[in-house]
């Protein structure tokens, strides 16, 4: 079983719609969670950490639900700039790595 | 702002060359790590290390090796370059969880911009 699950996508929405992704992890010892930003041909860039009571930032909002071992990431009114791969990201003590989703491809559309 | 600088960033390179891919950081990170990524596959972890000279395989080190002699530079060694090996290489660093920085942006993974190999 992969340490970090994602629905690959593709998600295509609409200008101002609201999207959400979700991502499991296998591991009950994981302990910092993220969400990165993708670009096409580009290096992935740290969008939002997760935190355990959950976080927003403008649009984007970051839950965490330790029961039940997934993250998810809410964007509310999309904009065009939004079209990229998100990849969840977890990282955990042991061993200090980190674990990646394939990422989840997100289109907006005009 | 932590930056990762990868120096090659297309290389073109025949069958059986050595290849060095060079890393370096600015931010006094311990950890460092070499991934690689291609389509469908996601981020693949060739090697990283937690301290200077120190190594560890990741999930996929056949074919290559690296090197930790300062800090803050890791190097990719691909010792016989094989067409299998064209991709994108993404070198990243992070401080170690420790105490307090469990949580938030402390233990934060930063990466280069990566380098596109092509192997002809």
């Amino acid at each position: 079983r992969k340490e970090v699950e994602q629905d690959p996508g593709p998600f295509n929405v609409p200008e101002g719609a609201t999207v959400a992704f979700n991502c499991t992890y296998s591991n009950s010892a994981s302990q910092s969670f993220f969400w990165y930003r993708q670009d096409c041909r580009k290096e992935p860039k740290l969008l939002m950490s997760v935190y355990s009571s959950g976080n927003e930032d403008g649009r984007f909002t970051a839950q965490l639900n330790r029961a039940s071992q997934y993250i998810s990431l809410l964007i509310r009114d999309s904009k065009l700039s939004d079209s990229a791969t998100y990849l969840c990201v977890v990282n955990k003590l042991a061993g200090n790595q980190f674990y990646f989703g394939t990422g989840t491809s997100l289109t907006v559309i005009p | 702002d932590v930056k990762v600088t990868q120096s090659s960033r297309y290389l073109v390179k025949r069958t059986g060359e050595k290849v060095f891919l060079e890393c370096v950081q600015d931010m006094d990170h311990e950890n460092m790590f070499w991934y690689r990524q291609d389509p469908g596959l996601g981020l693949r972890l060739i090697y990283f290390s937690y301290d200077v000279k120190m190594k560890e395989k990741g999930d996929i080190p056949e074919g290559y090796s690296v090197s930790r002699e300062k800090k803050e530079r890791f190097s990719l060694i691909l010792e016989s370059a094989s067409t299998n090996q064209t991709s994108m290489y993404l070198c990243a660093s992070s401080s170690p969880l420790q105490g307090a920085r469990f949580f938030g942006s402390g233990n934060t993974i930063y990466f280069g911009e990566g380098s596109w190999l092509t192997v002809v």
